[in-house]
């Protein structure tokens, strides 16, 4: 069972590139997230998506874009790196019907990113 | 808004012996989720136990339970018979049913770094 797949595990990126992290279930999961974690915190949601082609912000989103043109796949880009952008980065996904709201989030096992 | 307090940045405990982990929350919705997290070196994030807030049981799964007092907005772990497998960060995490706002997602606390020692 693959559940949600995320690359790179690793990036180390230059201030001002960009890149997109990648996340992908297989769930048929209708709500996406990603969320960063930074040292001694717990996670921050970043982006969140009820389903294709709807996003919204969460806590953290500035630097940050998303798209979500599949129930797939949800990837999250920066644009302009920053070193404030240092973190490790986790997609989850989980069902949107209320009667399986006690259904955990399936988390991906995370992108340690370190902007230099 | 809704907050998730962990005060116990670290915790310590002897192998085979009990350990309570503690988390308080700040809502002023009547029904939620709450769940902890554990969060080994490999950086996965693995669903330890979960507590409808509906329900007045505490939540068991094998040597993990939790104390949930819902007028206190507390919600403890308690980790029997240690192992040291069970080394890792414990997040505490807050679910709310409002699906008119954040869908679902969860709000974390800052997690306790538990110890195992032999």
């Amino acid at each position: 069972n693959a559940g949600v797949t995320q690359t790179p595990k690793f990036r180390i990126l230059k201030i001002g590139q960009s890149m997109t992290l990648q996340c992908t279930q297989d769930m048929n999961h209708n709500y996406m997230y990603w969320y960063r974690q930074d040292p001694g915190m717990g996670l921050k949601l970043i982006y969140y998506s009820v389903g294709a082609g709807i996003t919204d912000k969460g806590e953290v989103p500035n630097g940050y874009n998303v798209s979500r043109s599949t129930t797939e796949d949800f990837p999250l880009r920066l644009e302009l790196a920053a070193p404030s952008q240092t973190s490790v980065y986790f997609c989850a996904s989980s069902y949107s019907e209320r009667a399986r709201s006690n259904q955990p989030q399936h988390f991906g096992d995370g992108t340690r990113l370190s902007i230099l | 808004a809704q907050t998730v307090t962990q005060s116990q940045p670290e915790m310590s405990v002897q192998e085979a012996e009990t350990v309570t982990l503690s988390c308080t929350y700040d809502t002023s919705e009547s029904d939620y989720y709450l769940f902890w997290y554990k969060q080994p070196p490999s950086r996965q994030m693995i669903l330890v136990i979960r507590q409808e807030a509906y329900k007045q049981q505490n939540a068991t799964e094998n040597r993990f339970s939790v104390n949930f007092q819902k007028a206190a907005k507390s919600f403890s772990l308690k980790i029997s018979d240690s192992q040291l497998g069970d080394a890792a960060m414990y997040f505490c995490a807050y679910r709310s049913l409002n699906y008119g706002g954040s869908q679902g997602n969860l709000i974390f606390g800052k997690g306790t770094k538990l110890s195992v020692k032999p």
